[in-house]
Parts: C-alpha cells; structure tokens; sequence
C-alpha cells in the first residue's frame, strides 16, 4: 500500500479534461512538502511533467498543469490527445519515513 | 546532455548479492544528491534508496535496510548500489535517477537511466 494514494485509473475520450488526484497525509503533503508528477510511456523510464507542484520542465505542453492543497494534489490533463496514455506517479517527501515516496501510479487511458 | 547508464542486473538466487552501477555523465556528478528507484514487474515505482552529493548521508527505505547499500566514486562519475540477502520479491527494474532540489523536502528526479533488470530466482 502506497503511502500517497492515487486512482489506479482513469480514461476520457480525445479532446476531453481529465484528473488524477494523489492524496496523503500530515507527514508528506500536508507537511508541506512539495509535490511532482512523473509520465511513464510504456517501456520507458518515468519523465517529469510537473515539478515544485505547479512547475512544467521545458518540452512539456501546458495542456499538463497540477494544482496542491491541504493534504492532496491533483494533476489535470486537458485537450486529452492518444500520446497521453501511459502511467502517472506522483512523489513527495515524507518526514516519518525520512525518504521519498510515491503514489501507487495511475493508468490514463485514452478511448 | 545528462546520461545515467546502469549496469549490474541479471539472474541471482535468493540469498545472493549483486552490486549494480549507474555511470553518470553531462553534469557535474558530485554536486547532486542521487537515488535508485526499482519498479517490480507491472508495478508501481518503489523510492530505495538516496545519498548527498558527498555521500556523507544515505537514506534506504524500510524494506531495505540492512540489506542494500547506496555509495558513490565523486572520481568515477559512478552511482552503486550493494544488494545482498535478495528475495524473489526484490525482482524488479532498478533506476538510478539525480536528484534536484533544496532540500530534502522538495527533491525531485529530474533524470532516470533506463534501468536494469534484476531477477532473483533459484
């Protein structure tokens, strides 16, 4: 069991907005610790897609954005397009386990 | 350009040892922290383990401790990682990735080799 929590999937039709949500606690996000997001295409390494919770890498469209509150961020994918579909793992820090951690990853899939 | 090369993978049986190794080049090696992250077959991403640019401080995760070890030769460019006691569910993807950040609280992996496969079966 992952110690950020994410949906283990999503899907939306070509065109269309969706979220991925990660959510922890009090020791990781809620502790103020940043949030970043990773893409990983089938085969692949992850990439980051979003970093310092709100900060796209140079290369990464702005139809990715991400958002951070409370205990929980969220990362949005809007004018959804077939390239998108792969897995998406959030990572923060957590002060408990004085390591990093990461969401269980979630599997967009494109219709 | 940054490149993580790992090496080091392969077949072991349960109990053995393995030292893997991630050669690391484009960018100035010992001024970053860096981390090794494993994936298990159709699995999510796993944080292992994590050292200081020094590699004066290291930092494992509880489901390896005591049995991996993370260095590095700042002189080699080099990244390693000691695995020993290995069990069937250590079978995984091993990345090593460089770490950017401030602190400890806002480090991300900005860079990932592609990986080596390690698989422990008698």
């Amino acid at each position: 069991q992952s110690v950020l929590t994410q949906p283990p999937s999503v899907s939306g039709a070509p065109g269309q907005r969706v979220t991925i949500s990660c959510t922890g606690s009090s020791s990781n996000i809620g502790a103020d610790s940043d949030v970043h997001w990773y893409q990983q295409l089938p085969g692949t390494a992850p990439k980051v897609l979003i970093y310092l919770n709100i900060n796209r890498p140079s290369g990464v469209p702005d139809r990715f954005s991400a958002s951070k509150s409370g205990t929980s961020a969220s990362l949005a994918i809007t004018g959804l397009q077939a390239e998108d579909e792969a897995d998406y793992y959030c990572q923060s820090y957590d002060s408990s386990l004085s390591g990093w951690v990461f969401g269980g990853g979630t599997k967009l899939t494109v219709l | 350009e940054v490149q993580l090369l790992e090496s080091g993978g392969g077949l072991v049986q349960p109990g053995g040892s393995l030292r893997l190794s991630c050669a690391a080049s484009g960018f100035t090696f010992s001024g970053f922290a860096m981390s090794w992250v494993r994936q298990a077959p159709g699995k999510g991403l796993e944080w292992l383990s994590g050292l200081t640019g020094s590699g004066g401080d290291t930092y494992h995760a509880d489901s390896v401790k005591g049995r991996f070890t993370i260095s590095r030769d700042n002189s080699k460019n080099t990244l390693y990682l000691q695995m020993n006691s290995l069990r069937a569910e250590d079978t995984a993807v091993y990345y090593c990735a460089k770490a950017e950040g401030r602190t400890y609280s806002n480090y991300y992996f900005d860079y990932w080799g592609q990986g080596t496969l390690v698989t422990v079966s008698s």
